[in-house]
């Protein structure tokens, strides 16, 4: 069965440096999202992204977020300058259109 | 206000019982799922009700839903250890494939 796949599975980054978390999501779908699992707590929606756009955000999507779409297979989340209470699960989904979200395993993302 | 909220928030039965595990939310939905995560895992989609429906089977699982309540049950029968994990309801709005919004989770543990 197709997968969504994502890369790095963990992620250790110094406060106040780059990161991009990397997401191949199922090759027929065109709803694509980024959510977060902070440590014990509930899985939270950052964005979704269709048709090249962002789709909706939510208000952890601040001006330090950003998605991308650089090619037909991979989906990016970059977090421009990290603190850390961006320390979390990073999960990505997707999905055809009205069906349920499948979702990769996640990357770690550890904030020094 | 919070949506998709599970109760109870931990359930310990042994092997070859039933488990339930309910969920309740607070506006209109278009989709309830149940979502299973396994220790540091990512979600693996286990069922989708619409809200047009009122139950749903789909193995050893059974869902309810009941829309004038804002309220699913998710049932498993005959349970084995290896259905522990945390479960989630994740419920969805009107409109194409929009963001899900989870619960904090039920821990399920089955004991052998």
């Amino acid at each position: 069965e197709p997968e969504v796949t994502q890369t790095p599975s963990h992620q250790v980054t110094q406060m106040g440096q780059e990161v991009i978390l990397r997401c191949v999501p199922i090759s027929n779908h065109l709803y694509f999202y980024w959510y977060r699992q902070i440590l014990g707590q509930k899985v939270e929606f950052l964005v979704s992204f269709y048709n090249n756009e962002i789709s909706e955000k939510s208000e952890i999507f601040d001006d330090q977020f950003s998605v991308e779409r650089p090619d037909g297979s991979n989906f990016t989340l970059k977090i421009r300058s990290t603190k850390l209470e961006d320390s979390a699960m990073y999960f990505c989904a997707s999905t055809e259109i009205d069906q349920p979200q499948h979702f990769g395993d996640g990357t770690r993302l550890s904030i020094l | 206000s919070q949506q998709g909220e599970e109760d109870p928030q931990a359930l310990s039965i042994q092997e070859g019982e039933n488990a339930t595990m309910n969920c309740s939310y607070k506006t209109s939905i278009n989709n309830l799922q149940w979502y299973r995560q396994n220790s540091g895992r990512g979600l693996v989609h286990l069922i989708l009700i619409r809200s047009n429906e009122r139950e749903k089977h789909s193995g050893r699982l059974r869902v309810t839903l009941d829309t004038s309540k804002k309220s699913s049950s998710l049932l498993i029968t005959a349970s084995r250890a290896a259905d522990t994990a945390s479960y989630f309801c994740a419920t969805d709005a009107w409109g194409a494939n929009s963001k899900l919004t989870f619960g904090k989770g039920i821990t399920l543990s089955v004991r052998p």
